[in-house]
């Protein structure tokens, strides 16, 4: 099976504009989950959505937004840039194995803001 | 405050040497356990998990880890590291249906001689 791709894998914006990035889970995966990392914090949490519905939401101000569509294909957006949004961002396909789920992760999307 | 903790910030280890990485978590429940690795601007690949069962589990890559509930620890080993092993490894306990329920360590970044 193809692993988990995202879209696009680097991008350059200013502060103030819009992104929207795009991931494809592993096929037949209905979960997936959007990650930060940045040097300072980590890997934080944004948010999970399984079958077109958020499941589970992190800490992070409204300009960050997600959706899912009925292929499992999932796109997050960052709306009103600022620099500290620079990261990047992983999303996580997942998958019930026996009693607990697994995340497989894509390669990420490097958002730099400028 | 309920958390998952990595000693040791960076590692380094020579070529051959034997390698373990720390990992701790406090949470009320036995936890899911995770390894995961990741390469300078690549994603996480997932090295092992435990969910039950046997406590010694075995990963790809020749690694293992052990769960010692009494410690409540994670610690990851490899008894030959090898130079290809540098990167980045990421501990993550996925607490089962406690809202945000996968959640990260900091990380242990490992450098290798030669």
């Amino acid at each position: 099976k193809a692993g988990v791709t995202q879209t696009p894998r680097y991008l350059i914006k200013t502060r103030g504009q819009q992104v929207t990035l795009s991931c494809s889970p592993i096929s037949g995966h209905r979960s997936v989950s959007w990650y930060q990392q940045t040097p300072g914090q980590g890997l934080q949490f944004l948010f999970e959505y399984f079958s077109e519905t958020q499941r589970n939401k992190g800490n992070f101000p409204g300009r960050f937004s997600g959706r899912q569509f009925s292929n499992s294909r999932s796109e997050m957006n960052v709306s009103t840039l600022e620099l500290g949004d620079s990261a990047l961002y992983l999303c996580a396909s997942k998958v019930r194995q026996g009693p607990g789920e697994t995340q497989y992760f894509g390669p990420g999307t490097r958002l730099l803001v400028l | 405050a309920q958390s998952v903790t990595q000693p040791d910030i960076h590692i380094t280890v020579s070529e051959g040497a034997s390698l373990e990485l720390r990992c701790n978590y406090s949470y009320g429940a036995t936890p899911y356990l995770f390894w995961y690795v990741q390469s300078p601007g690549q994603g996480l690949q997932l090295l092992l998990k435990y969910f039950s069962g046997d406590t010694l589990v075995q990963g790809i890559k020749g690694f293992e880890a052990e769960f010692k509930r009494s410690q409540s620890s994670f610690n990851l080993r490899k008894p030959s590291v090898h130079w290809s092993d540098a990167a980045e490894y990421f501990c993550a306990v996925d607490r089962g249906n406690y809202g945000q329920n996968f959640v990260f360590g900091p990380g242990t970044r490992l450098s290798v001689l030669p």
